[in-house]
């Protein structure tokens, strides 16, 4: 079993849709969460850490549930801008290396 | 600041060909790391580093080996490489604060071993 995984997708959503992208981790010993974005061909990015109460950076929403190992994010009133991969990220304890474990990463396609 | 730059971006490599890939930094981020990326599998970590002269092995180590001589350069050695290391190779650096999950990337290497 991956330590972290994700639904590949693609999703493909209108623009203007709200979707939503789940990710489970293995590890009930993990410490902290993110989402990262990658645009084809190119590198990842940070998007936004995850928190366990839950956190909002505009349009975008992210959700821990510790007791599920379980991460979501979800997009609201989507742009085309959007349409990227969105890797879920791990990281785990006692991580003397600040060593992050990235999930597959799900594909998201925004059309007009 | 150019942030974390790699060097070359594409190579195409035989088999038992050997290269390095040069990695650099201008952040002064203590810690540094090499990740491949292969279709479905994500990134994975293939080295990592915590400081100058000090290097780790990752999940993926065999086949490669890394030094740090210079905190702002990782260095990734192929000494005989095989199809198997076709892949896109990225660099990443971060500061060592426990909670930070930043890590900067580099826009990667693709390499291509026939």
């Amino acid at each position: 079993r991956k330590e972290v995984e994700q639904d590949p997708g693609p999703f493909n959503v209108p623009e203007g849709a709200t979707v939503a992208f789940n990710c489970t981790y293995s590890n009930s010993a993990s410490q902290s969460f993110f989402w990262y974005r990658q645009d084809c061909r190119k590198e990842p990015k940070l998007l936004m850490s995850v928190y366990s109460s839950g956190n909002e950076d505009g349009r975008f929403t992210a959700q821990l549930n510790r007791a599920s190992q379980y991460i979501s994010l979800l997009i609201r009133d989507s742009k085309l801008s959007d349409s990227a991969t969105y890797l879920c990220v791990v990281k785990g304890p006692n991580n003397a290396g600040n060593m992050l474990t990235f999930g597959g990463g799900t594909r998201l396609m925004v059309k007009p | 600041n150019a942030g974390v730059t790699q060097t070359p971006k594409f190579r195409v490599l035989k088999t038992g060909q050997s290269m390095t890939l040069l990695c650099a930094q201008d952040m002064n981020h203590e810690y540094m790391y090499w990740y491949r990326q292969d279709p479905g599998m994500g990134l994975r970590l293939i080295h990592y580093s915590v400081g100058e002269g000090t290097t780790a092995k990752g999940e993926v180590p065999d086949g490669y080996n890394v030094s740090r001589l210079k905190k702002q350069n990782f260095l990734l050695g192929l000494e005989s490489a095989a199809p198997s290391q076709t892949s896109v190779y990225f660099c990443a650096s971060s500061y060592p604060q426990g909670g930070s999950g930043t890590q900067y990337f580099g826009p990667g290497t693709r390499l291509t071993v026939l």
